[in-house]
């Protein structure tokens, strides 16, 4: 298996541009997860899905983010619009079930100017 | 304070040494987690521990816990230079979502 895969790696874009973050995760997977990770807050929990269905959104900072899993091997997560402060690297997550291990991807770092 | 928080924040130690490393809770947990983290890289999974058990090993790694003081530890032994990462304990509180601390940044020197 590839394990959980992210694109793009590496994103350069503006202040107010919208910033779409793309996740497949293993198959077979139940949950999949969106952190986000910067020097200041950690690691920080945006969102989490159980088979396609956001359980806990809590996380997602205000209503420029939103996250969307329109089935089992796709997730994406995007900003509109972006702001410095987005600046962070993104990584997805999965696991067979919500409670389990997680095997990470290996996380797009988003830079806002 | 957060749910996990891992002391030290930072361990520097010599190849061949033992790396301790500890993590502290507050609620009720379904299990605990550790996880490490190479710069720049993503996390890999490194052991679970289920509430209902105190001790686990997995090759050089053995991580115990209490439940009764809400504390996890993580031990390294004869560490290697490629041990040298940041760890993090992540708990389950039966929500299905982990709760991951700020982790300890450990160096091991050759």
């Amino acid at each position: 298996d590839a394990g959980v895969i992210q694109s793009p790696r590496h994103e350069v874009t503006e202040m107010g541009q919208e910033v779409t973050l793309r996740c497949k995760p293993i198959s077979g997977h139940n949950s999949l997860f969106w952190y986000r990770q910067t020097m200041m807050r950690g690691l920080e929990l945006l969102i989490y899905f159980n088979n396609n269905v956001p359980i806990d959104d809590s996380g997602m900072p205000e209503d420029r983010f939103s996250a969307k899993m329109p089935n089992a091997s796709f997730s994406t997560l995007k900003i509109q619009p972006s702001e410095p402060r987005d600046s962070a690297v993104y990584f997805c997550a999965s696991s067979l079930d919500a409670g389990e291990e997680q095997y990470f991807g290996p996380g797009t770092r988003l830079t806002v100017t | 304070s957060q749910q996990g928080e891992e002391d030290p924040q930072a361990l520097s130690i010599q190849e061949g040494e033992n790396a301790t490393m500890n993590c502290s809770y507050k609620t009720s947990i379904n299990n605990l987690q550790w996880y490490r983290q190479n710069s720049g890289r993503g996390l890999v999974h490194l052991i679970l521990i289920r509430s209902n058990e105190r001790e686990k090993h997995s090759g050089r790694l053995r991580v115990t816990l209490d439940t009764s003081k809400k504390s996890s530890s993580l031990l390294i032994t004869a560490s290697r230079a490629a041990d040298t990462a940041s760890y993090f304990c992540a708990t389950d509180l039966l929500t299905g979502k982990l709760i991951f601390g700020q982790g300890t940044t450990l160096q091991v020197k050759p």
